[in-house]
């Protein structure tokens, strides 16, 4: 299977607790996207890279929430100190961004993690 | 702040007929529109991708137009089956959002056998 994978697929914690999920992406992309989507609503954008480097985060993307892609290669998104409000499905998607031809490259996306803060 | 809009938030129609689905967005400054399929508990899946320079783009029974200057983009989806029953989401890449993309929340679809 060459498509976006994430790890778990599913993730039951206490609030409080800190938590983090991995992301690896089609190989050779050179974006890499994180979305949270809760129910009934379309995925909201939480921040992306470019290879190895982090070029935007959302204002959803509190203190809490930090997301690295060490080497260009998979990305994690650990978040501290969880809160109920949390509780979301995670989505990781992909994408090969190529010099001079914005608006052709497709995101990709992976099965994501379904997150419960108890 | 671009915001984009999915009527009807959900639909039932008998196997084999011939439907749209509408998205309409509030910033004709987009570079693409893209089209998704997501099952219930999964992640998403691409249908097609329009560019801005792109009035259609079609992929089997699926064909989806775009008019940028009226921010409007439509999914005709033809002779459906019940396998089709899924959410369907649309989203854009605007111009000032740097890479990311925009999303409506969805057309829930159901094709009764």
């Amino acid at each position: 299977d060459t498509g976006v994978s994430q790890d778990p697929r599913h993730k039951i914690t206490k609030r409080g607790q800190n938590v983090t999920f991995r992301c690896d992406p089609i190989s050779e992309h050179n974006r890499l996207y994180w979305y949270r989507q809760t129910l009934g609503q379309g995925p909201e954008f939480l921040t992306y890279f470019q290879n190895e480097a982090q070029l935007e985060k959302s204002r959803l993307l509190s203190d809490r929430f930090s997301a690295e892609r060490p080497k260009g290669s998979f990305s994690t998104l650990e978040i501290q100190r969880t809160e109920q409000g949390d509780s979301a499905m995670y989505l990781c998607a992909s994408s090969l961004s190529r010099t001079g031809q914005r608006g052709t490259d497709t995101q990709y996306f992976g099965p994501g993690t379904r997150l419960t803060v108890l | 702040k671009q915001e984009v809009t999915q009527i009807p938030a959900a639909l039932s129609v008998p196997e084999g007929e011939n439907l749209v689905l509408n998205c309409s967005f509030t910033d004709s400054a987009i570079y693409n529109l893209q089209w998704f399929r997501q099952d219930p508990g999964k992640g998403l899946t691409s249908l097609l991708l329009i560019q801005s320079s792109q009035r259609e783009q079609t992929s089997g029974r699926l064909n989806a137009s775009l008019d940028k200057s009226s921010g409007r983009s439509t999914l005709y989806i033809a002779a459906s089956q019940p396998g089709d029953s899924a959410t369907y989401l649309c989203a854009v890449s605007g111009v000032d959002s740097s890479y990311k993309l925009i999303f409506g929340s969805g057309t829930r679809l159901l094709v009764r056998p």
